[in-house]
């Protein structure tokens, strides 16, 4: 099971800021590396599944970007509003864990009016 | 399309009791994924089911045991609790295994062990 590092724990932005965190994890036998949205008193939801290293996606405001020969993961806010507070979640998979998904311990991301 | 239904929504238990959680799958998706929330730890992996066969294991004692059934249905058990096993207990389904394929999430059971 990959050993994944998300930085920063938490952040607090104004609304109409963007902000961007980070997924780290081993970049040996790497296959995907997934991004999840986890609000307050509901389920996390998948935002991206990215699998080929300088894949960029973009969701709306939420884009992310995946460098598999360093092992990490940016996910970008683009002015951020308060519907984004959520706590954001990265999993790697890889081939040696049975492409079992060990996620990060998140970033908590709260946005003020 | 019905989503990842897991009963019971809340649970309380004492020291020493055992525990079984349910999870019914998304129509079609035959993988089932547990995953166990406390407080500062993130999601942590406890197993992962496929057509009734355990493929993966997270690193948790042998009290935590699960199967699924040929409907794709899937039971997690807690034997002998401990007061360290209050979590919210999530599980995730979907389609088949490989890595690019992303979770779909239940709400949850909420466990307390007193």
């Amino acid at each position: 099971i990959l050993n994944v590092e998300q930085s920063p724990q938490s952040l607090h932005v104004q609304e109409g800021d963007s902000t961007n965190f980070t997924c780290s994890f081993p970049s040996s036998n790497f296959y995907a590396l997934h991004w999840y949205r986890w609000e307050t008193a509901k389920s996390p939801e998948a935002l991206f599944v990215m699998t080929l290293n300088g894949d960029e996606k973009k969701k709306g405001r939420i884009s992310a970007t995946l460098n598999t020969k360093e092992g990490y993961s940016y996910l970008y806010i683009k002015g951020s509003q308060p519907e984004d507070s959520a706590t954001y979640l990265c999993a790697p998979g890889d081939s040696n864990s049975g492409y079992a998904l060990n996620f990060g311990k998140g970033t908590s991301l709260l946005v003020t009016p | 399309k019905a989503g990842v239904t897991q009963t019971p929504r809340y649970l309380i238990k004492t020291r020493g009791q055992q525990v079984t959680l349910s999870c019914s799958p998304i129509s079609g998706h035959r993988s089932v994924s547990w995953y166990q929330q406390t407080p500062g730890q993130g999601l942590q992996f406890l197993f992962e089911y496929f057509s009734e066969t355990q493929r993966n294991k997270g690193n948790f004692p042998g009290r935590f045991s699960g199967r699924q059934f040929s409907n794709s249905r899937s039971e997690m058990n807690v034997s002998t609790l401990e007061l360290g096993d209050s979590a919210l207990y999530l599980c995730a389904s979907r389609q088949g295994t490989a890595s690019n394929e992303k979770l779909f999430f239940g709400s949850g059971t909420q466990l307390s062990v007193l």
